[in-house]
């Protein structure tokens, strides 16, 4: 089945720093790449949906000169919280969807998610 | 009003009990609809897509009320490992975005 691998699995940086979370569909092209974000608790949200070769599209309430997404090829898409804070700690997680709607979960297969801490 | 609702529950059951969840929905635009499934710290996984007409998959029933814009999964002789938090999942805008309950958490016990 369609896999998308995401890395690092967790992440502890210092405030002010920014980090890279890469995800990389393996044995599928991903034409679009949908990136959440869930606090504890509470439900996945949407954050910005990007297709390969063009910018990302973000929702509402979403900095986009905060988090840059990156879709430049389509095998990988990269996340970049940027000056991180505390607030930024989240469960981070990805989710690809292929040309023909490939990947398992009604056409959207996830990442198994990136835990970002901010000290 | 958050677009797809759920009670967070926990709902303790013991093991062999059948449980219920239900869930509403406010975009009556929305596609298709489905059921996750997410264990503590792990990516939601697709537990069942969700049909009008109901559908069954082992121990586990899905049914869709558009009319009433209500969603329900029924687990029947629930194991310890059912214990997870389930999500109801809306498939909306034009058909590419993944609108997410906030999940209903269960905990089986013996």
């Amino acid at each position: 089945g369609a896999v998308v691998s995401q890395h690092p699995s967790w992440v502890i940086c210092k405030s002010g720093t920014s980090v890279k979370i890469e995800c990389r569909s393996l044995d599928f092209q991903a034409t679009t790449m949908f990136w959440y974000r869930q606090f504890p608790k509470q439900s996945l949200m949407l954050m910005a949906t990007s297709n390969e070769g063009s910018k990302a599209t973000y929702e509402q309430g979403v900095e986009k000169d905060k988090f840059l997404i990156n879709h430049a090829s389509l095998t990988l898409s990269t996340l970049t919280v940027t000056s991180a804070h505390p607030e930024d700690s989240s469960f981070y997680i990805c989710s690809a969807r292929g040309p023909g709607g490939q990947g398992i979960s009604g056409g959207y297969t996830f990442g198994s998610g990136t835990r970002l801490t901010v000290v | 009003r958050k677009e797809v609702e759920q009670d967070p529950g926990p709902f303790n059951v013991p093991e062999g009990a059948t449980v219920a969840f239900n869930c509403t929905y406010s975009n009556s635009a929305s596609q298709s609809f489905f059921w996750y499934r997410q264990d503590c710290r792990k990516e939601p996984k697709l537990l069942m897509s969700v049909y009008s007409s109901g559908n069954e998959d082992g121990r586990f029933t899905a049914q869709l009320n558009r009319a009433s814009q209500y969603i329900s999964l029924l687990i029947r002789d629930s194991k310890l490992s059912d214990s997870a938090t389930y999500l109801c999942v809306a498939l909306t805008g034009g058909g590419n975005k993944l609108t997410f309950g906030t999940g209903t958490q269960l905990k089986v016990e013996l």
